[in-house]
């Protein structure tokens, strides 16, 4: 299994908003950025939201990112048929010496 | 706007070497970045497998750094990936993507392409 915990999926209605969590460790989240990332079926990942809070240029505000002690979360509002699509979370862990991914979070909108 | 694109044979047999290319385009692989090669087997998450920095530095994930190598080109402005002793459990997607210098995330991916290990 995953270093980062991710809940394997998540659904909503559109318009509603959607929040997807990413626990780790101490060795980990803990003492590192996270940065997430979505992916549309087919497709590669797509950066969504770098330095814990950060979003690169073309992604809207709808999107954000938030870190508390361990644990991360992505926030997504105003959910539409389009964001339907894989997220992960991901980070550096000083124990292992490596980037480690959630195990990923499937987000239906119904 | 850098562009990465994976290049390779797509059918590997077991117990042989997996061999991948990642070509840069916009930009020179010499600059301050990492390069990093992350695959997904069918229907499954994400896994980093390693990067490598322009100076040849390398990072790789513990639980396949025995059979993995990365190296860089930089007269071709590509880095590669072989990975040794490959078994059916290797089948993935296998995407390329670059790390900023000192950035905690990946800004550029390439597409990825799909690597079958069997005979």
């Amino acid at each position: 299994q995953s270093v980062l915990t991710q809940p394997p999926s998540v659904s909503t209605a559109p318009g509603q908003k959607v929040t997807i969590s990413c626990s780790g460790s101490s060795s980990n989240i803990g003492n590192n950025y996270v940065s997430w990332y979505q992916q549309l079926p087919g497709t590669a990942p797509k950066l969504l939201i770098y330095d814990n809070n950060k979003r690169p240029s073309g992604i809207p505000d709808r999107f954000s990112g938030s870190k508390s002690g361990t644990s991360a979360t992505l926030g997504i509002t105003g959910l539409q048929t389009g964001d339907e699509a894989d997220y992960y979370c991901v980070t550096w862990d000083n124990s292992l010496s490596a980037w480690v991914f959630g195990g990923g979070t499937k987000l239906t909108v119904l | 706007q850098v562009q990465l694109q994976e290049s390779g044979p797509g059918l590997v047999k077991p117990s042989g070497t997996l061999s991948l290319t990642c070509a840069v385009s916009g930009g020179s692989i010499s600059s301050s970045n990492w390069w990093s090669w992350v695959r997904q087997p069918p229907g499954k998450g994400l896994e980093w497998i390693g990067e490598i920095y322009q100076s040849g530095s390398t990072n790789h994930n513990p639980s396949l750094k025995s059979r993995v190598t990365i190296s860089i080109d930089k007269s071709k402005n590509q880095f590669s990936l072989k990975l040794s002793s490959v078994t059916a459990a290797d089948t993935a997607v296998y995407y390329c993507a670059r790390r900023l210098g000192l950035g905690y995330y990946f800004d550029y991916w390439g597409q990825g392409t799909l690597v079958t290990v069997s005979s």
